[in-house]
């Protein structure tokens, strides 16, 4: 059974770092990787998708993984910004699993002005 | 309006009562999902519509009830709810299903959630 596991729970920094954060899953049989970014009392809004097949995406500030032989990826924050402030998950699509999406738990992201 | 929109935001409800929640997407979409987010654990797949047509129920209990009357339109009728059943119900929509799609390329939509409070 695929897990996802999503490292710091939360995190704290001040503007202007660059940050890391982590997500693992147990099983290398995956279509895909997706970050996502959720607002507090919101849904949830794609920030990349990464194919089985790519080694990272890039979009702005965001620089997303993969490395699917390890089960890890990391989604990298440039120049932090308290607009940043948000919960993000890393959900994968694994090849058996039908429509599903199995989500980490997210991590939750403060940045301090 | 544009992406998918979710009625009502809050929902209190108590455990004998009947209630629906709504979702309507305008991407031109013909795949929908339910889920659902509890405090403190992961998504969960709940229901997946496709063209109308309920391709997969993730062993939800019978007092959720799922309809999808169009492409564009899902509701999740709600009876005889638990306390542990309040969540943040969030509604999902994609091009196709993503059973159906074997490039990895299609993507979720998300609406901003409907929170459920079971009293």
């Amino acid at each position: 059974k695929q897990e996802v596991t999503q490292i710091p729970a939360a995190l704290s920094v001040p503007e202007g770092e660059n940050l890391v954060l982590n997500c693992s899953f147990t099983d290398s049989a995956i279509y895909n990787l997706q970050w996502f970014r959720q607002d507090p009392g919101k849904g949830l809004t794609s920030l990349l998708l990464i194919q089985s097949s790519q080694r990272e995406q890039t979009s702005g500030r965001l620089n997303a993984s993969l490395d699917k032989s390890s089960g890890r990826s990391t989604l990298y924050i440039a120049a932090s910004q308290p607009g940043d402030s948000a919960t993000y998950l890393c959900a994968v699509r694994p090849w058996t699993s039908g429509s599903r999406l199995t989500f980490g738990e997210g991590t939750q992201l403060t940045v301090n002005p | 309006e544009t992406g998918v929109t979710q009625t009502p935001r809050h929902l209190v409800m108590g455990m004998t009562n009947k209630k629906s929640l709504k979702c309507e997407q305008h991407l031109g979409h013909n795949a929908m999902y339910w889920y659902k987010q509890s405090a403190k654990k992961p998504l969960e797949l709940m229901f997946v519509y496709n063209f109308k047509e309920q391709t997969e129920n993730n062993s939800v209990p019978s007092r959720f009830s799922p309809e999808c009357p169009n492409s564009s339109h899902l509701f999740l009728h709600l009876h005889t709810l638990q306390p542990e059943d309040s969540a943040l119900y969030l509604c999902a929509s994609s091009q196709k299903t993503l059973g159906q799609d074997r490039s990895g390329a299609n993507v979720l939509t998300f609406g901003a959630g409907s929170r459920l409070t079971v009293l």
